[in-house]
Parts: structure tokens; sequence; C-alpha cells
């Protein structure tokens, strides 16, 4: 069984610039959520994606968006950046039936570092 | 809305003694889930354990378990027979509908 995957791994980005980070959900998964992890903080939930459409957002402003395809794989996209994005980027992949139904499981992260 | 509170930033045991890790949440909401996290210094976010709240009966998994008190809003995490490779940043979360609520964290170190 593959895990939730993330690329890619590292990044550098200069302010104003525009990034997309990309995740595998894991096999079976089909709800996928993205957080940001600040230095020294808990994660905290930017969206969540359900049958390619948002189901859910946190409290970030619109140059943060996302997206989900049919293969339930998924991507963050981040416009116009700010030094304050620099953060650790996790995706979580859940599934909506079963045993562990709604348990997220998390992917390894995108650190992403704007100058 | 939801919030979750770790009172302690920072543990330190020795191996093989027994620690326990607290946690207090707030919500309104009745159905709910309850999870311990671990992210070690490779910052992977991995699933510790998992209580849902309708279930009294605490959940665990090896030598990790929980206190769930419903009311009190509390939800510990105790930690037996301590490992050199349980230190980690240990995370508490509540999920109501969709998204995780974390905690500030609490950093364990085990020593040898």
């Amino acid at each position: 069984e593959t895990g939730v995957t993330q690329s890619p791994t590292h990044l550098i980005k200069t302010r104003g610039q525009q990034v997309t980070l990309r995740c595998s959900s894991q096999s079976g998964h089909n709800t996928v959520s993205w957080y940001q992890q600040a230095l020294g903080q808990g994660p905290q939930f930017i969206f969540q994606y359900y049958r390619e459409e948002e189901n859910g957002r946190g409290n970030f402003p619109p140059r943060f968006s996302g997206l989900q395809f049919p293969n339930y794989s998924s991507e963050l996209n981040v416009n116009a950046l700010e030094l304050d994005d620099s953060a650790l980027y996790l995706c979580a992949s859940s599934p909506v039936a079963g045993e562990v139904q709604g348990t997220q499981y998390f992917g390894p992260g995108t650190r992403l570092t704007v100058l | 809305a939801q919030t979750v509170t770790q009172s302690q930033p920072e543990m330190s045991v020795q191996e093989a003694e027994t620690v326990t890790l607290s946690c207090t949440y707030d919500t309104s909401e009745s159905n709910y889930y309850l999870f311990w996290y671990k992210q070690p210094p490779s910052r992977q976010m991995i699933l510790v354990i998992r209580q849902e709240a309708y279930k009294q009966q605490n959940a665990t998994e090896n030598r990790f378990s929980v206190n769930f008190q419903k009311a009190a809003k509390s939800f510990s995490l105790k930690i037996s027979d301590s490992q050199l490779g349980d230190t980690a940043m240990y995370f508490c979360a509540f999920q109501g509908a969709q998204k995780l609520v974390f905690g500030q964290g609490t950093r364990l170190t085990i020593n040898p």
C-alpha cells in the first residue's frame, strides 16, 4: 500500500512569485486536505478537497487555491508569495468510509522558503 | 470555534520510563474524533492513536494509550516503556466536520 507522497521536498522562491505543490493520496483515499505548518507551530488547515470540489476552507486568502484530479491527487497553488508563506506544507488524505473513516494520513511535506 | 491546548511545551524522561502528555480541547460539537500525532525530526506527521468521542473505552495501540475524559474535555496520551525512537514533537488534534485543529505541540525527549 503506497502512502501519501508530496513533491517537491524543498523549494525556494522569491517574493511575488507563484508556486505549485503536489500531493498523491494514499491508495483508496478520496479526500485530500492541505495544512501549513510554520516553524515551531502546529499545522493550520488551508482547505480540503472531495470529489474534485473544495469541501471546507480555513482562514487563508484567495491567493491560496487548489485542485483535485480524478485520480484523487491534488495541487496547492500559492500566488503572489509573501515572506510569511515560508513554512512546511503538509498534505493529508483520508477515506470516507470504513473503520478509519475520516482519519487523515500525512505525507512528508514540502518545505517552502520565500526570500 | 474549536481550540486545542497542550500545556507542556517540553518534556524529558529516561528510556523505559512512562510519560503522560496532556491535552485539553474546547468544542460545542457532540460527535468528533481526537488524535495524537507524532512528528520526528524527519518532519513526517505520523498517526499515533485515534479516539472516537462516542466511545467510552479508551483507545490503546501497543505502548500508547489515552485517557479520554469527555466531560472534562481532556485527552492525555500515556507512553509506556518509552524508547529512544519516541523522541519527537507530539501534537494533539481535534476533528469535527472536516479539518483537524492542532495544539501547539509537546517536544518529548527520551534520554538513554
